[in-house]
């Protein structure tokens, strides 16, 4: 198993500009959850989806979309740059959003915005 | 609302000495608590959790957390401590008794162990 994988790795962005990052699991987890990582915040959930079909916010939703049109992909799509999104995104999954489950977490994507 | 504090920034022990990890929460009912991992550049890594029963947790590595109810605490530890024990350390919390709440995560701590 692969696991949780983002890709890219890293991706320098200027003000304005759009893209997609992308996360996929080869668990058949049905829950997939997306964080950002800033010193000193720990991590902040942005958006969540409990299966395929179903997504809903976290606590820092504002400038990002996500989709869950399968239960394997689960992409994050910034709408429209902004430096205060310069952070680095890590996508997890696991069998179930209630209860004891652990996440499993992806090797994170590094996004600079200029 | 949950929330989860983790009080220090950093912790520095010597390696083989025993080693302590604070972490508090609350919850308006009952807690699954866990422990990660991050080692530099990397996602984070699962250590230890707390579902239900004994109050002692063992998990990866050595490590192990005593849940304490009344002290709403969750504090990680290891007997002795090793230089490749040096990571980013983060404490999560979600309720038990809602249904659908999200796992929320303290700061995270920044363990160094000196040789």
């Amino acid at each position: 198993n692969a696991g949780v994988t983002q890709t890219p790795k890293f991706q320098v962005l200027k003000t304005g500009q759009s893209m997609t990052l992308q996360c996929a699991q080869d668990m058949n987890h049905e829950y997939m959850s997306w964080y950002r990582q800033d010193p000193g915040m720990g991590l902040r959930l942005i958006h969540y989806s409990v299966g395929a079909g179903i997504t809903d916010q976290g606590e820092v939703p504002n400038g990002y979309n996500v989709s869950r049109s399968t239960t394997e992909d689960f992409p994050l799509r910034l709408l429209s740059a902004a430096p205060s999104q310069t952070s680095v995104y890590f996508c997890a999954s696991s069998y179930s959003g209630t209860g004891g489950a652990e996440q499993y977490f992806g090797p994170g994507t590094r996004l600079t915005v200029t | 609302a949950q929330s989860v504090a983790q009080p220090e920034d950093q912790v520095n022990v010597a390696e083989g000495n025993p080693l302590t990890v604070k972490c508090t929460y609350s919850v308006s009912g009952n807690p699954y608590l866990f422990w990660y991992v991050q080692y530099p550049n990397r996602g984070l890594q699962f250590l230890l959790k707390y579902i239900t029963g004994d109050n002692l947790v063992k998990g990866s590595y050595g490590f192990e957390a005593e849940f304490n109810k009344s002290q709403t605490s969750f504090h990680l530890k290891k007997p002795s401590a090793l230089v490749s024990d040096s990571a980013l350390y983060f404490c999560a919390v979600r309720d038990r008794d809602q249904a659908g709440t999200a796992l929320i995560f303290g700061k995270g701590t920044t363990l160094s162990v000196s040789s």
